[in-house]
């Protein structure tokens, strides 16, 4: 299934480096999240953006910082990232960010921070 | 305490069995449930929502009990394809499309 693309699928970085995550989705959907995966725990929702707006931030260290230039396309910005940021970050969306709509997830960036 | 709560497992089930587990969610104000599926390695992706008079698809069914404010998954026949990680997902708030979600019941299926 292409609906949800991420790139890279896999990433190695240095705490000092600096990388984007891409997300695009081509389900004509308005609504776009970030989403953290670590081992054994449950998925943690990061960012939120809801036609182009973001709507919410949860607490995310500012090391992590999103873009989302139209509905189609979101970036996660990393910087001076620790180890313990490393993690599956998935990228979903959904229609219209209703609470009923099913969320379509990407396949996921697998980060590791060293 | 946790926002929805799952038994990890594992579940070892034989081909052709029936197996079932449990979510429980502390929001009394949730509205939407779903079960999404997630196998190894690999994104997650509906599985069906759940709906308040319990639903069916296929050999899978889902039930929703809101006084106690859990859902429970039961699939039936099992096949060895069932093996992955079953996520319960709920929403945060009635009418909130922020999603919080169970860390996962792990399915095993052996012939």
């Amino acid at each position: 299934e292409t609906g949800v693309t991420q790139t890279p699928r896999h990433l190695v970085m240095g705490m000092t480096n600096k990388k984007s995550l891409k997300c695009e989705q081509h389900l004509g959907h308005n609504a776009m999240y970030w989403y953290k995966q670590s081992a054994k725990k449950p998925l943690e929702l990061m960012f939120v953006y809801n036609f182009k707006e973001q709507t919410e931030n949860n607490s995310v260290p500012s090391r992590f910082s999103p873009e989302c230039p139209n509905s189609s396309h979101l970036f996660l910005h990393l910087h001076t990232l620790q180890p313990e940021d490393s993690a599956l970050y998935l990228c979903a969306s959904s229609p219209a960010g209703g609470a009923t709509d099913t969320q379509y997830f990407g396949p996921g960036t697998r980060l590791t921070v060293l | 305490r946790k926002e929805v709560e799952q038994d990890p497992g594992p579940f070892n089930v034989p081909e052709g069995a029936t197996v079932a587990f449990n979510c429980t969610y502390s929001n009394s104000a949730s509205q939407s449930f779903f079960w999404y599926r997630q196998d190894c390695r690999k994104e997650p992706k509906l599985l069906m929502s759940v709906y308040s008079s319990g639903n069916e698809d296929g050999r899978f069914t889902a039930q929703l009990n809101r006084a106690s404010q859990y859902i429970s998954l039961l699939i039936r026949d099992s096949k060895l394809s069932d093996s992955a990680t079953y996520l319960c997902v709920v929403n945060k708030l009635s009418n909130d499309y922020k999603l919080s979600f169970g860390a996962g019941t792990t399915v095993t299926v052996r012939a």
